[in-house]
């Protein structure tokens, strides 16, 4: 069985400073794993997905993530925080199938 | 030309009623899910479908009874509403695609929030 682990319901950066949003998985076969992000009273977007191949995907809005599988992480960052990304956050696994798990979500703040 | 849209937007009524929620995908998806998203923000998929077909039905009562008229379409009815069905339900389809994991990218919905008084 596949599961999700989002260290931090709540992150908080200043304008302009590193975004780094942790996210690990468990998993007995290799998997697809997803951020997706949302905003207020709407629903979630993705952000980005790794299947197989390169393990740092690149994805919108400047968002990129790293799949580590010796730490089995899957962890989102952005170079420089603007205030519209301020959101929530949720990380989430499939391993093939039409069965997606998310995480807790991390809501992330973002001070002028 | 929403994707993904569900009807109502919010529905606020009483315990022990029945109410229905709507939701319907043009984008040619051949999957569609009910998620619920409790007030802690955690997301949990109750049911989904392939072609018309019932592939999920997690933990959920029997209350709760998801119809799929065509592909495009997949509502939900929940009878004898109780106060723990308080929460935000969103509707997601996804795609049917040769390119790896794209079966498992979701479109989701705005979102539905039930609240039961």
């Amino acid at each position: 069985a596949q599961s999700v682990t989002q260290l931090g319901s709540h992150v908080s950066v200043s304008e302009g400073a590193l975004v780094l949003l942790r996210c690990n998985y468990s998993s007995s076969v290799p998997p697809y794993l997803f951020w997706y992000v949302q905003y207020p009273n709407q629903g979630l977007q993705l952000l980005l997905k790794y299947t197989t191949g390169a393990t740092l995907v690149k994805g919108i809005n400047g968002f990129e993530a790293e799949f580590k599988k010796s730490e089995t992480s899957f962890h989102l960052t952005k170079p420089s925080a603007h205030m519209s990304d301020a959101a929530e956050y949720f990380c989430a696994v499939n391993t093939g199938g039409f069965k997606t798990i998310f995480g807790a979500g991390t809501r992330l703040f973002v001070k002028a | 030309d929403t994707a993904v849209s569900q009807t109502p937007k919010y529905l606020v009524t009483q315990m022990g009623n029945d109410k229905s929620i709507k939701c319907e995908q043009n984008l040619g998806h051949d999957t569609m899910y009910w998620y619920k998203q409790d007030s802690k923000k955690f997301l949990k998929i109750m049911f989904s479908y392939n072609n018309k077909e019932l592939i999920i039905n997690e933990t959920v009562p029997n209350r709760f009874s998801p119809k799929s008229p065509d592909k495009a379409h997949l509502n939900l009815h929940i009878n004898s509403l109780e106060l723990g069905d308080s929460a935000v339900y969103f509707c997601a389809s996804s795609p049917l695609g040769r390119e790896e994991g794209t079966n498992e990218k979701l479109f989701f919905g705005s979102g539905t929030q039930l609240s039961v008084l």
